[in-house]
Order: C-alpha cells, then structure tokens, then sequence
C-alpha cells in the first residue's frame, strides 16, 4: 500500500534552517510527484512547492522562493524539504503529499512533520 | 494567481442534515477541483478530484459538482464521522477552509 512516511519533530532557533524528508513505499518512486504543504496552528492548508521525482523538476510558491530547497534520493525514494532562514511564524505542519495520476490533486499525504520555530 | 474562495468558514449542522459547502474560483479552472477532509491532529484525505469524481473508499454520501467557477461538496446525509474541516484545492491554491460542527 502507498505510504509517505515523514521525519520527526524539529525545534528550531530563528534564522537556522530545516530539513524534513518524506520516504515513500508502495508504489514506482519516480512516477508521482510530491509537494509539500504546511499549515500553521490553527489555520489552513499552504502549498509551498513541487518537486518532479522523474527529473527533479521544482516549482516554488513565490512567498518561498530563495528560502526553499526540495530534493529526491531515488535510491531509497525519499524526497526532502529543506528551508531556510527560518522565522517564528514558520511554525508549522509540513506535509508532503503525492500527486494524482492524472488531474490536480494529492491522494496520498504523509502524517506531517511538526517544526517549531522559537528563541 | 487564481483565488479559490470557500463559504461558509463555520457550518453547524446536525447528524442527517444534508450539507452544502460552496467553493469559488477567480477565474475558470474547468473541473480542475479536489475536495478534502481534515481531521484534528491529522493529514488531509482526499474525498473528490475532478470536481465530481469520487477517490476510491469514500461514502457515497459524499458528491461534488460544479464547472469553471462554482464547486460544491455535498454531504448527503451527515454522519458523526463526518465533523470535521473540508478544503477545496486547485494546483497550487486551497479555499481556506469550511469547518462542520455539531
């Protein structure tokens, strides 16, 4: 069956960085991509970006760009979120979810990764 | 960018009320729409993709319609299960949100 299994809680200081990784089972690695997407306490689902698992494509939301980096390890099929600079209201959710065959959509989410950011 | 745009924020209703949740978009996006569910404390699940398409699993009370702008999910007959926090998608856009409460 399709998992996406994130990393652990992180607690951050402002201005580090983080990196969170999702490794996916179940299915061919390379023939879904995978965004992520975060939602802060409280509040609703942000979509920060996409990565293609064929070629490493990205696509960044404009609020992330600069800050944002997202990679693949095909050998054990796991895709990182790494992102930096980080400011208290980064405190968050991070999901990855798995694209859909065919339309837009994410049919298969990871459990999320909480990161806090404080001083 | 495109907007998508929920109502209500806030939904209460009672289990066997028959639910309606609007989403709109600024401009057409065709039948590109998904529908999820959210659960405190846990991911999204996706219940409608293709503005109307049912993901494998989900009640058939579940439905969704709509083209271009206007999108609806339709809960046909509330379940206790079905309290939660319901999100329409396009790409890269979510509506912010419609919670269903007791």
């Amino acid at each position: 069956q399709v998992q996406l299994v994130q990393s652990g809680a992180e607690v951050k200081k402002p201005g580090a960085s983080v990196k969170v990784s999702c490794k996916a089972s179940g299915y061919r690695f390379t023939s879904h991509g995978i965004s992520w997407v975060r939602q802060a306490p409280g509040q609703g689902l942000e979509w920060m970006g996409w990565i293609s698992t064929y070629n490493e494509k990205t696509d960044f939301a404009q609020k992330f760009q600069g800050r944002v980096s997202m990679s693949t390890d095909t050998s054990t099929s796991t895709v990182y979120l790494e992102l930096r600079s980080l400011r208290s209201d980064d405190t968050a959710v991070y999901y990855c979810a798995r694209d859909c065959d065919v339309t837009s959509c994410f049919d298969f989410w990871g459990q999320g990764s909480l990161v806090t950011v404080s001083s | 960018d495109i907007q998508m745009t929920q109502s209500p924020s806030t939904l209460s209703a009672s289990v066997g009320d028959r639910v309606t949740i609007t989403c709109r978009a600024s401009q057409s996006i065709n039948e590109w729409l998904a529908w999820y569910q959210q659960k405190p404390g846990k991911a999204p699940k996706l219940l409608i993709y293709k503005a109307s398409s049912l993901e494998t699993g989900v009640p058939a009370r579940f439905s969704g319609s709509g083209s271009g702008t206007d999108f609806t999910l339709t809960i046909s007959r509330l379940q206790p299960d079905d309290f939660a926090t319901y999100y329409c998608h396009h790409q890269w856009t979510f509506g912010q949100g419609t919670r269903v409460e007791l």
